[in-house]
């Protein structure tokens, strides 16, 4: 069983430069989510997702942008890379709101120089 | 937006030792959860609180649900190396939200 699959799984990018970290779930979950987790910190949401179409701010989304044309993908773009961009990003899917479970890929770890 | 407040930050213990660690809220929550981090993955699901004053096991894990259903707390009974990692407290709601993280090391 996939899961939530996400890659790359690490990346290196120059200041000014841009990517798109992508994520794909395998469960026809609704829900959504991108979070980034900086070292020795907790889990700060970027963006979520409740279906196809529908996307919203979470807590730091400055500097990400995010679509979902599908239900299975939802891709995080970075358009200009700074260091305060550094950090490990994971990508989680609930089947519906309040879901006692998310489900989390392994992260992308990304460091911007 | 909902903040979870985790303590310790960090604990550092012999392996063989007991652990305990909590996680308040902001805001009442109707679920609480306990996900564990290992290095270099993304976070577990544990143990999943449904009720207030509820107490759940799994293994050498015991999570409680407060009655305020503002707080919930965990516990690891006779601690092993493998229990390092980060433990999260988290809340479903319209957003998922997630606690500041507890760091656990375990000395052998």
């Amino acid at each position: 069983n996939a899961g939530v699959t996400q890659t790359p799984k690490f990346r290196i990018l120059k200041i000014g430069q841009s990517m798109t970290l992508q994520c794909t779930q395998d469960m026809n979950h609704n829900y959504m989510y991108w979070y980034r987790q900086d070292p020795g910190m907790g889990l700060k949401l970027i963006y979520y997702s409740v279906g196809a179409g529908i996307t919203d701010k979470g807590e730091v989304p400055n500097g990400y942008n995010v679509s979902r044309s599908t239900t299975e993908d939802f891709p995080l773009r970075l358009e200009l890379a700074a260091p305060s961009q550094t950090s490990v990003y994971f990508c989680a899917s609930t089947p519906q709101v309040g879901a006692t479970e998310a489900f989390f890929g392994q992260g992308t770890r990304l460091t911007v120089v | 937006g909902q903040q979870l407040n985790q303590s310790p930050q960090s604990m550092f213990i012999q392996e063989g030792e007991d652990v305990s660690m909590n996680c308040t809220s902001s805001s009442i929550f109707n679920t609480w959860l306990w996900y564990k981090q290992e290095p270099g993955e993304g976070p577990v699901l544990l143990i999943a609180l449904y009720k207030a004053g509820e107490l759940t096991s799994n293994g050498r894990l015991t999570a409680q649900f407060g009655i305020t259903r503002k707080d919930s707390f965990l516990n690891i009974s006779a601690s092993i190396p493998s229990d390092v990692g980060i433990y999260f407290c988290a809340g479903p709601g319209n957003q998922f939200y997630f606690g500041t993280g507890t760091s656990l090391t375990v000395i052998p």
